[in-house]
C-alpha cells in the first residue's frame, strides 16, 4: 500500500505570499493531520480533518488554514508569509479520528520564506 | 496527554542492542506509550505502540514497567542507519489524533 504523500517536496517563497501544501493520505485512510517541524519550536500540531471537517486545531494563528476533500486528500493554506514560517511541514493521515489509531506521517514539505 | 521525558542523546555501538528510556510518570490509564523516529529530514516514522504489555515487532521491542511510569524502546541489533531521533509519546483518546511531540533523544549509532 503506498504511504503518505505530500506535494511539492520543496517550495521557495517570499514574505507577504501565500502558499498551498496538499496531502495525499494512506488509501483507506480518512483522517489528516499536519504538524509544522522548526528547529526553535520542535515538531508542533497545527489541526486535523476527519471526513471533511476539522476535528482540532492547534495554537497558531489563523493565517494558517486547511481543508480536506471527499476522497481525503488534505491542503493547507498559509496566506501572508513570514520568514518564521519557514519550515517542514508534516501531514500524517490514519484510519478514524479519536486517537484509537496509529498515525503515519509522510516525508513533508520544506518551506523556505525569503 | 502525560508528558514524557527522554534523555537528549544516547550513542550505541553498532550490532549492540540500543535501550531507550522514557519517563512518563503521570500517565493514565487509557494512554498508550508511542515510538516514533525521525531520520534527518525525513517524515516521523511509526515504531511501535502498547498499553501494559510489553510488544515486539520487526523493529523493535517495548517494554512498559507494571505501573506504567516508564518504558524503554529496545533496537535489538542497532545499525548505522538507526541513527536518528526517537520520540516517546503518551497519546489518549481524549487528545484525539493530536500527537504532543517532546524533544526526543538523539542517537547516535557508531561502527
Amino acid at each position: 500500500k503506498a504511504g503518505v504523500t505530500q506535494t511539492p517536496r520543496y517550495l521557495i517563497k517570499t514574505r507577504g505570499q501565500q502558499v498551498t501544501l496538499s496531502c495525499s493520505p494512506i488509501s483507506g485512510h480518512r483522517s489528516v493531520s499536519w504538524y509544522q517541524q522548526t528547529p526553535g519550536q520542535g515538531l508542533q500540531f497545527l489541526f486535523e480533518y476527519f471526513s471533511e471537517t476539522q476535528r482540532n486545531k492547534g495554537n497558531f494563528p489563523g493565517r494558517f488554514s486547511g481543508r480536506q476533500f471527499s476522497n481525503s486528500r488534505s491542503e493547507m493554506n498559509v496566506s501572508t508569509l513570514e520568514l518564521g514560517d519557514s519550515a517542514l511541514y508534516l501531514c500524517a493521515s490514519s484510519f478514524q479520528a479519536g486517537g484509537s489509531d496509529t498515525q503515519y506521517f509522510g516525508p513533508g514539505t520544506r518551506l523556505t520564506v525569503l | 496527554d502525560a508528558k514524557t521525558t527522554q534523555p537528549p542523546s544516547m550513542d550505541c555501538a553498532e550490532g549492540r542492542a540500543a535501550n531507550l528510556p522514557c519517563n512518563h510518570s503521570t500517565i493514565s490509564g487509557n494512554e498508550y506509550v508511542y515510538w516514533y523516529r525521525q531520520i534527518h529530514s525525513q517524515g516521523p516514522q511509526y515504531i511501535i505502540h502498547g498499553l501494559k504489555n510489553n510488544e515486539t515487532n520487526e523493529m523493535a521491542s517495548l517494554i512498559i514497567t507494571e505501573d506504567r511510569k516508564s518504558s524503554t524502546l529496545i533496537l535489538p541489533h542497532a545499525t548505522l542507519r538507526d541513527t536518528a531521533v526517537y520520540y516517546c509519546i503518551v497519546r489518549g483518546k481524549a487528545a484525539g489524533n493530536k500527537l504532543t511531540f517532546g524533544g526526543g533523544t538523539r542517537v547516535l549509532v557508531k561502527p
